[in-house]
């Protein structure tokens, strides 16, 4: 069945050290990925995206890694911030009859200080 | 500009009661959605409406209308509201077509059904 989900439901670093999210998806016809963050009492926010012929995309200390032969999806943040706690999603996108977005349940980052 | 707004932010009410959400976008885009998001499970997405004049059903439809009023507002109504739809909802929306692009949200709207 379709389903995006992450492997950790929380994750906690110490600030400045770098973050890795994961992500597995089980849909083998999804092209397109993308990585929000969501702050407390807001919206989820675009962080980054891929698609599905590329397996690596850098952002501002934002890395995105795609393995497709494992239907496996990273988000690597350097140098990790307290601004950086939130819930992290990753989604999706495979096309039935309408762009179908996928959404996992979430990570929880908490950054110490 | 203020990207997607959504109202009311906070709304109480008792079971059986309606209500209607309101959503709308400044940024020109065709397609617009309706999520509702619960502890667990992500984001489920409720209706959408791939441009203006057209509405189709999502993954849990049931219990709700819309309305895409026109290019900018698509509106979601609980015609008879129940406790499993306590939620929060959000209004989602991409500039054209949809096909890979990143969706804008709004901050959404807390519901509480009594």
């Amino acid at each position: 069945g379709e389903s995006v989900g992450l492997h950790l439901p929380t994750l906690s670093v110490q600030e400045g050290d770098n973050s890795i999210i994961n992500c597995a998806y089980s849909n083998s016809a999804s092209d397109y990925f993308i990585w929000y963050k969501q702050e407390s009492g807001k919206g989820p926010q675009f962080i980054i995206d891929i698609r599905s012929n590329m397996d690596k995309r850098q952002g501002q200390r934002v890395t995105v890694l795609l393995n497709k032969t494992v239907k496996h999806l990273s988000l690597q943040i350097a140098a990790t911030q307290p601004g950086d706690s939130a819930v992290y999603f990753c989604a999706e996108n495979v096309w039935t009859s309408y762009d179908k977005v996928i959404f996992g349940p979430g990570t929880s980052l908490s950054v110490i200080p | 500009n203020a990207g997607v707004t959504q109202t009311p932010k906070f709304q109480v009410l008792k079971t059986g009661q309606s209500m209607t959400l309101q959503c709308a976008q400044d940024m020109n885009h065709n397609s617009m959605y309706w999520y509702r998001q619960d502890p667990g499970m992500g984001l489920r997405l409720i209706y959408y409406s791939a441009s203006e004049g057209t509405t189709d059903k999502g993954e849990v439809p049931n219990g709700y209308n819309v309305s895409r009023l026109n290019k900018r507002e698509f509106s979601l109504r609980l015609e008879s509201a129940a406790p499993s739809q306590t939620s929060v909802y959000f209004c989602a929306s991409i500039p054209r077509g949809g096909r890979e692009q990143p969706q804008h949200f709004g901050d959404g709207t807390r519901l509480s059904i009594l």
